[in-house]
């Protein structure tokens, strides 16, 4: 079935510099993704939509600014957090739509989580 | 989207079926039922979706009432591994693309 990747899994930076996570669509292409946040005993959060070729849709209240995302290829999509800083410590999720016949099914990645210190 | 609603939590029995309810009541005709679970801290997992017809997969069944303001998964033999939060998403579908937002959904927890 469709497998989409994240990369790293896990990641721990200091205060202030920035991190990217990486999110790949193994065996399938992908125009867009969706990258969600997630917080200790909360929901998912939707954060972006990326889109290969455009800029990227920004749920409201997200920092473009802060939150870059880049979709290089139809199979790439990333996610930098800029200065990062412990309150963006969180669990960072991609999804890619598998394009099911008359609807949309999300393929999900591992998710990655980000600790700021 | 319709608002759904669903129960915080529910436990069943190891090997005996979960049945997992979701109103959504506003729901409107071209709105798909979508379910979803996430294992704690992995990438939430596609279970099956529906329109109007019940659906069955090698995971779950998914009964849909002919209203369609409400809706069953069904887990036929729980067991350990199903323990997760479930979530149910109605979302529309127009031939792109679309975002799937997650509530709160419903942590079912299978016990011995």
């Amino acid at each position: 079935g469709a497998v989409v990747s994240q990369h790293p899994s896990w990641v721990i930076c200091k205060s202030g510099t920035s991190v990217k996570i990486e999110c790949r669509s193994l065996d399938f292409q992908a125009t867009t993704m969706f990258w969600y946040r997630q917080f200790p005993k909360q929901s998912l959060m939707l954060m972006a939509t990326s889109n290969e070729g455009s800029k990227a849709t920004y749920e409201q209240g997200v920092e473009k600014d802060k939150f870059l995302i880049n979709h290089a290829s139809l199979t790439l999509s990333t996610l930098t957090v800029t200065s990062a800083h412990p309150e963006d410590s969180s669990f960072y999720i991609c999804s890619a739509p598998q394009g099911f016949s008359g609807a949309n099914v999300l393929t999900f990645g591992a998710g990655s989580r980000l600790t700021v210190l | 989207d319709a608002k759904t609603t669903q129960p915080p939590s529910m436990d069943c029995a190891e090997g005996r079926a979960a049945n997992l309810p979701c109103n959504h009541s506003t729901i409107s005709g071209n709105e798909y039922v979508y379910w979803y679970r996430q294992i704690h801290s992995q990438g939430p997992q596609y279970i099956i979706h529906g329109l109007k017809n019940n659906e069955t997969n090698e995971m779950a069944s998914l009964i849909i009432t002919e209203d369609r303001k409400s809706s069953t998964l069904i887990l036929p033999h729980a067991t350990l591994r199903d323990t997760a939060v479930y979530y149910c998403i109605v979302r529309f579908y127009t031939g792109t693309a679309s975002k799937l937002t997650f509530g709160t959904g419903t942590r079912l927890q299978v016990t011995l």
